[in-house]
């Protein structure tokens, strides 16, 4: 079975550059969550959506970010513009089912801004 | 607000020797709490997670973990460390949230290096 898929896997961009990351959920979950890691912070819960309608957005850092999630198979989160501190691997995860599930973890994506 | 604590952030061991990766979490209510391993490069895996029940929890690759409640903690424990177990392990704490979802907490890591 496929699991979370996120694309690219690595991203370098200059400052002020809109980036997107992609995320496909395993199919027949309806939470997805996408969370920030830094050696300085850890792993930072951004936002989360279920069946499709986002949740929380408490955890997005500022108005350059934006996530959407159009389809139960598909989410983005934009950056616009990009910033150097912005720079870290952005994990996408996908659960199933109502109450506490455990969450599966795509790959993630390594951006780096310059 | 809840919170994990993982008071380990490098912890080195030998090939074949017992481990113990401590955690503590604070929360209100009765916890769901998790353990995830993230190998380089890679992203989180489920080793294991506590609902209720029986506070002994047995994982995947041999890995196990005990709820204690008057401690507030959940440590993971495995017999034998192989060298392929060298990862950074995540606890984590999950809790209801609005529209019937929930979020994970996770702690800061705990960084496990093996040495033959």
């Amino acid at each position: 079975d496929a699991g979370v898929i996120q694309s690219p896997r690595h991203e370098v961009t200059e400052m002020g550059q809109e980036v997107t990351l992609r995320c496909k959920p395993i199919s027949g979950h309806n939470s997805l969550f996408w969370y920030r890691q830094t050696m300085m912070r850890g792993l930072e819960l951004l936002i989360y959506f279920n069946n499709n309608v986002p949740i929380d957005d408490s955890g997005m850092p500022e108005d350059r970010f934006s996530a959407k999630m159009p389809n139960a198979s598909f989410s983005t989160l934009k950056i616009q513009p990009s910033e150097p501190r912005d720079s870290a691997v952005y994990f996408c995860a996908s659960s199933t089912g109502q109450g506490v599930r455990p969450q599966h973890f795509g790959d993630g994506t390594r951006l780096s801004i310059l | 607000a809840q919170s994990v604590t993982q008071p380990d952030i490098h912890i080195t061991v030998s090939e074949g020797a017992s481990l113990e990766l401590r955690c503590n979490y604070s929360y209100g209510a009765t916890p769901y709490l998790f353990w995830y391993v993230q190998s380089p490069g890679q992203g989180l895996q489920l080793l294991l997670k506590y609902f209720s029940g029986d506070t002994l929890v047995q994982g995947i690759k041999g890995f196990e973990a005990e709820f204690k409640r008057s401690q507030s903690s959940f440590n993971l424990r495995k017999p034998s460390v192989h060298w392929s177990d060298a990862a950074e392990y995540f606890c984590a704490v999950g809790v209801l949230a609005g529209a019937g979802s929930y979020q994970l907490t996770f702690g800061k890591g705990t960084k496990l290096s093996v040495i033959p």
